[in-house]
């Protein structure tokens, strides 16, 4: 257990579904990421949150749509999906966004994500 | 094109056989990170570095800045090595990781 928590692991769902990931970290830390990793490509990063503040949104998809309610938690919520969005979803935190080492960026385990 | 680049993409090798993972990158960076990522999907990092060379127990990871470049090498392989390695930059302008495409490797008895 690294210390961010991913629910859940693993999660089918219709193009016409409704669900949410949830990621949540005890570390103390100040910044929250949600990255997306598909077959065959590099981790895409998609959205970043500081002190619960939106700071980055990677021209993601509105069918994607984050929420971090507080600095422990960040949520994806997840509307009409495509196929193509089947993927592993991972969330990471750290200190801050303004300490450039990889001290204190964790990430977690990911929700594999299948839509049908 | 993705700012880092990593090769191989695959690599098999015996127990006991010496392993060399290539990183190139693009951009001005503050650090490289290597990272470690197995199958269950967890990812813990391995080394960071900023200059020269660094060593934890039969991981060896060296940069050279000029060139921006970054090599993984592990010493006497073994089956328990498998996983995909992942080289990982801090761009000097970006406060987020952008990560290569990873290299899968298996390691066989």
């Amino acid at each position: 257990e690294t210390g961010v928590t991913q629910t859940p692991r693993h999660l089918v769902m219709g193009m016409t579904n409704k669900k949410s990931l949830k990621c949540e970290q005890h570390l103390g830390h100040n910044a929250m990421y949600w990255y997306k990793q598909s077959a065959k490509k590099p981790l895409e990063l998609m959205f970043v949150y500081s002190l619960e503040e939106r700071v980055e949104n990677n021209s993601v998809p509105s069918r994607f749509s984050p929420e971090c309610p507080n600095s422990s938690h960040l949520f994806l919520h997840l509307h009409t999906l495509q196929p193509e969005d089947s993927a592993l979803y991972l969330c990471a935190s750290s200190q801050d966004m303004i300490r450039k080492g990889w001290d204190g960026y964790t990430f977690g385990s990911g929700t594999r994500l299948t839509v049908v | 094109k993705n700012e880092v680049e990593q090769s191989p993409q695959n690599l098999t090798a015996q127990e006991g056989e010496f392993i060399t993972i290539n990183c190139s990158y693009s951009v001005g960076i503050s650090a490289l990170h290597w990272l470690q990522q197995h199958p269950g999907g967890g990812i813990v990092s391995l080394f960071m570095l900023s200059s020269g060379k660094k060593k934890h127990g039969r991981l060896i990871a060296t940069i050279n800045i000029q060139e921006k470049h970054s090599s993984l090498h592990i010493t006497a392989s073994h089956p328990r090595d498998s996983a995909v390695y992942i080289c990982a930059v801090y761009s000097n302008s970006g406060y987020a990781l952008n990560f290569g495409k990873g290299t899968s490797l298996l390691v066989t008895p």
